[in-house]
């Protein structure tokens, strides 16, 4: 099975700041299998990025997606107040399907 | 746009067996999309249970592979999840959302499941 680290736990950070979330895979896994999700609380998750660094539909160019191998990374270019929430990557498998990063909760400073 | 709602009991036994359904609006079940269920215990992480496509195929996450069974039902437009012999662990807000290879696009709200006795 492959495991999902994510990094850091936590992130503080100010509105207009620049966000780096960071996803490490235990194996190698295709740029295609890789996607990022969003969840405030009490909603469900929503898709941000998918194939590592496609945005999903009406997602604002202030996320992208990059990274290749064991190493993928989420960044939000200028934080806006409705940013702060929990990040989470999912990678695509064999088996389980498939898995998630623990997550990332970008928090207000 | 497809629309996804999850229903069913938010309370169950211990041993007992969870039953959700999640209704598709907006598009058919019958579409190429495969269909999920991921759940979200208590201030925790994302858990994908398994998936099913509308011919009836599935897979299952192997941790959870023996007590759970997911099933479509194209008259309705619905699928539904079953989890069996349920334990406190199994306590979570249960989701259900589409699942295009290799990402899920749209998901339910959430149905909050207590197992408790």
């Amino acid at each position: 099975e492959i495991v999902l680290t994510q990094s850091p736990g936590t992130l503080s950070l100010s509105p207009g700041e620049r966000a780096t979330l960071s996803c490490r895979t235990t194996q190698s896994v295709s740029s295609s299998y890789i996607a990022w999700y969003q969840q405030k609380p009490g909603q469900p998750p929503r898709l941000l990025i998918y194939a590592t660094s496609s945005r999903a539909t009406g997602i604002p160019d202030r996320f992208s997606g990059s990274g290749s191998g064991t190493d993928f990374t989420l960044n939000i270019s200028r934080l806006e107040p409705e940013d702060f929430a929990v990040y989470y990557c999912q990678q695509y498998g064999p088996s389980p399907m498939y898995t998630f990063g623990q997550g990332t909760k970008l928090e207000i400073k | 746009q497809v629309q996804l709602q999850e229903s069913g009991p938010g309370l169950v036994k211990p041993s007992g067996t969870l039953s959700l359904t999640c209704a598709v609006s907006g598009g058919s079940v019958s579409n190429t999309n495969w269909w999920s269920w991921v759940r979200q215990p208590p201030g925790k992480g994302l858990e994908w249970i398994g998936e099913i496509y509308h011919s009836g195929n599935t897979n299952y996450n192997p941790s959870l592979k023996s007590r759970v069974t997911i099933s479509v039902d194209k008259s309705k437009n619905q699928f539904s999840l079953k989890l069996n012999s349920v334990t406190a662990a199994d306590t979570a807000v249960y989701y259900c959302a589409t699942a295009v290879p290799y990402y899920m696009g749209v998901w339910g709200k959430g149905t909050t499941v207590t197992v408790s006795s």
